[in-house]
């Protein structure tokens, strides 16, 4: 069982670059989301998905695209990275309902 | 707006001791409150309070809730170098079950 797992663990991006985050589970958790976190922030929701096929804008979504086209997989994009998404990227799934959320290690993206 | 605010942000103790960790908060559709350890990497999970007034208990952490004055308090006694992480709280709202962190509680223990 490995739980939540992302790839890649690190990465760096120049200005306008794109790149695909992806976030994996193993557990049939119905639930994922993708988090940012940032010095002094805390963990800040990016967007969430509910199930397979579905996904919602969380607290800060501008910037981010996602897709979540098998149950276990959930894909964050980057358009045209900019500095400001500099960033500890946490992926975490769960059962939903008042279960808790398991994350994944994080990726750690660096846009110069 | 859903808000959590976690004190003190930082805190230095000595091995031994005894600390107290807080979390308030001020969200619509609350659900629960989660508690996370975070070292270096992912948060990982310690205790999840629904219900006022019931301690949780996990070997020498405990947290309970008060849900009339919105805050709970982590507590860790006998502290140990081990213990030294960021303390996350969160707040479940809404049917998605979302989360919704504080900044955080950074604890150093020294021997």
């Amino acid at each position: 069982n490995a739980g939540v797992t992302q790839t890649p663990k690190f990465r760096v991006l120049k200005t306008g670059q794109s790149m695909t985050l992806l976030c994996a589970q193993d557990m049939n958790h119905e639930y994922m989301y993708w988090y940012r976190q940032d010095p002094g922030m805390g963990l800040r929701l990016i967007h969430y998905s509910v199930g397979e096929g579905t996904t919602a804008k969380g607290e800060v979504p501008d910037g981010y695209n996602v897709s979540r086209l098998k149950k276990q997989n959930f894909l964050l994009g980057l358009e045209s990275a900019a500095p400001s998404q500099t960033s500890v990227y946490f992926c975490a799934s769960s059962s939903g309902g008042l279960l808790e959320q398991f994350f994944g290690p994080g990726t750690r993206l660096t846009v110069l | 707006e859903d808000k959590v605010v976690q004190s003190p942000l930082s805190l230095v103790v000595h091995e031994g001791d005894t600390v107290t960790l807080n979390c308030s908060y001020e969200v619509t559709n609350f659900r629960s409150l989660l508690w996370y350890k975070q070292e270096k990497k992912a948060p990982t999970f310690l205790f999840m309070l629904t219900s006022s007034g019931i301690e949780k208990k996990s070997g020498r952490l405990s947290s309970i809730l008060d849900k009339k004055e919105l805050f709970s308090i982590l507590n860790i006694t006998a502290t140990q170098t081990g213990d030294s992480a960021i303390y996350l709280c969160a707040v479940v709202v809404g049917t998605a079950s979302k989360l919704t962190f504080g900044t955080g509680t950074r604890l150093q223990v020294t021997l």
